[in-house]
């Protein structure tokens, strides 16, 4: 079964790049990574999907090494509003049947 | 707004009760997902649907059980109600199978069993 593991929290101040790593070493093989965002009380919130390399849009880069066993959310230059729990997702074959896998979540605090 | 609904957005009931949680997709959308998310294990997949057949299972309790109906709204049965299911129980959708392309997610349902 896929472990997918993120830092539990991360703190920040506003105008700084934020990195924020998930582990993943059981990924299904064709599937691509997503990441979410998610806001205390609400479901949560597509940011960013890649499959290999590097994927850029008008709110983040995903970087995703050749190996596909972890992937890099950046967020540039982070505001306040950015404060959140971070997640990524990704599919799971190991054990027969498919499943989608949350990572743990990294809680960002965006300081002023 | 993602274009998903699912009510009620509480619920709160007793030990040993029968729940059903219900979710309409976006317009569209062929795919269900069901996630519950509790403070100690996180967002945990519990099942998809696809245009009526169940396509992926996760760590769902026999206890649950769901289905997808003809118009493609989705129903999460929850019996035999423990403390600990207790938890915010979103749905998702997305216009395809696994793997690929955005899950939409509802606000959720919150549970809390006394």
């Amino acid at each position: 079964l896929a472990k997918t593991t993120q830092p539990i929290s991360m703190d920040s101040y506003e105008g700084q790049e934020v990195n924020i790593t998930c582990s993943h070493n059981n990924i299904a093989t064709n599937d691509y990574i997503t990441w979410y965002q998610q806001f205390p009380s609400q479901g949560p919130r597509f940011i960013i999907q890649g499959y290999k390399t590097k994927v850029t849009n008008e709110v983040a880069s995903l970087f995703i090494p050749a190996d596909r066993k972890s992937s890099t959310l950046s967020l540039p230059r982070v505001s306040l509003s950015d404060t959140a729990v971070y997640y990524c997702l990704v599919g799971d074959r190991g054990s027969g049947t498919y499943k989608y896998i949350f990572g743990t979540g990294t809680r960002l605090k965006v300081l002023a | 707004d993602s274009g998903v609904t699912q009510t009620p957005k509480h619920l709160i009931t007793a030990t040993g009760q029968r729940v059903t949680l219900r979710c309409s997709p976006r317009s569209g959308d062929l795919s269900v997902y069901w996630y519950q998310q509790s403070l100690d294990q996180g967002l945990q997949f519990l099942i998809q649907y696809y245009n009526g057949e169940e396509r992926a299972k996760g760590n769902i309790l026999e206890r649950f059980s769901a289905q997808q109906f003809p118009d493609l709204h989705s129903e999460l049965n929850l019996s035999s109600l423990e403390l600990g299911d207790s938890a915010l129980y979103f749905c998702a959708s997305s216009l395809g199978l696994a793997g690929v392309g955005e899950q939409y997610f509802g606000p959720g349902t919150r549970l809390t069993v006394t």
